[in-house]
């Protein structure tokens, strides 16, 4: 059973336009999410996070969106840059515990 | 910090052999994760400690598979016998345990190929 879905495995977005990732959730014990991202050969790295007391969080040009009611979440990212191209996965943690997505692949072309 | 350090980086096997994988955590973080990630399912956590105690072994795969943190600063992933099903990449990551703040920092990953 898969807590945390990321229903596109992929997207491919010119350069200097948005990017949109999008997360669901299935558990409402979740109170924290975040999005991680990974480049080939490496470990993921943390991106940003948003608690679930928010429904926006901001850096730069990376923007966090939760949608409680829905149980969904959203990275933005604008504007998307070449090294932007990545793999982001969605996560959402509740106590010790951080449930990851499967993953979307993300490619700006320039 | 070196961050969390993972060896082997690659591990080419045979079905039935044994592999150990190899995690030192970052000084001072409290919890250690182990995560497999494949294409179809991505980032699966398969057992995480607290203070070097097992908490949730519930995403180990199966008995082939068996985790040990013995101390503070160290952590192996044991699969014995291997099967090529178990081919992914492994990552180990720590955290400080602190609630609210569920940043893991992760390692560069073992890739593992079982032939």
């Amino acid at each position: 059973d898969q807590q945390v879905k990321q229903n596109s495995p992929s997207l491919s977005v010119q350069e200097g336009r948005i990017s949109i990732l999008n997360c669901d959730y299935t558990n409402s014990m979740f109170d924290y999410f975040l999005w991680y991202k990974k480049y080939p050969a490496e470990g993921p790295t943390f991106l940003i996070s948003i608690s679930s007391i928010k429904d926006k969080n901001e850096d730069g040009r990376f923007t966090v969106f939760l949608n409680k009611s829905a149980k969904h979440l959203s990275l933005h990212i604008v504007p998307s840059q070449p090294g932007d191209s990545a793999v982001y996965f969605c996560a959402a943690a509740y106590g010790n515990k951080l449930v990851f997505g499967a993953g979307t692949i993300l490619r700006v072309k320039s | 910090d070196a961050g969390v350090i993972q060896s082997p980086r690659h591990e080419v096997t045979e079905m039935g052999q044994e592999v150990t994988l190899r995690c030192k955590p970052i000084s001072g973080h409290n919890s250690l994760f182990w995560y497999r990630q494949t294409m179809m399912r991505g980032l699966e956590l398969l057992i995480y400690f607290n203070n070097n105690v097992p908490i949730d072994d519930s995403g180990m795969p199966e008995d082939r598979f068996s985790a040990k943190m013995p101390n503070a600063s160290f952590s192996t992933l044991k699969i014995q016998p291997s099967e090529p099903r178990d081919s992914a990449v492994y990552f180990c990551a720590s955290w400080t345990g602190n609630s609210g703040a569920n940043v893991l920092t992760f390692g560069a990953g073992s890739r593992l190929t079982v032939l």
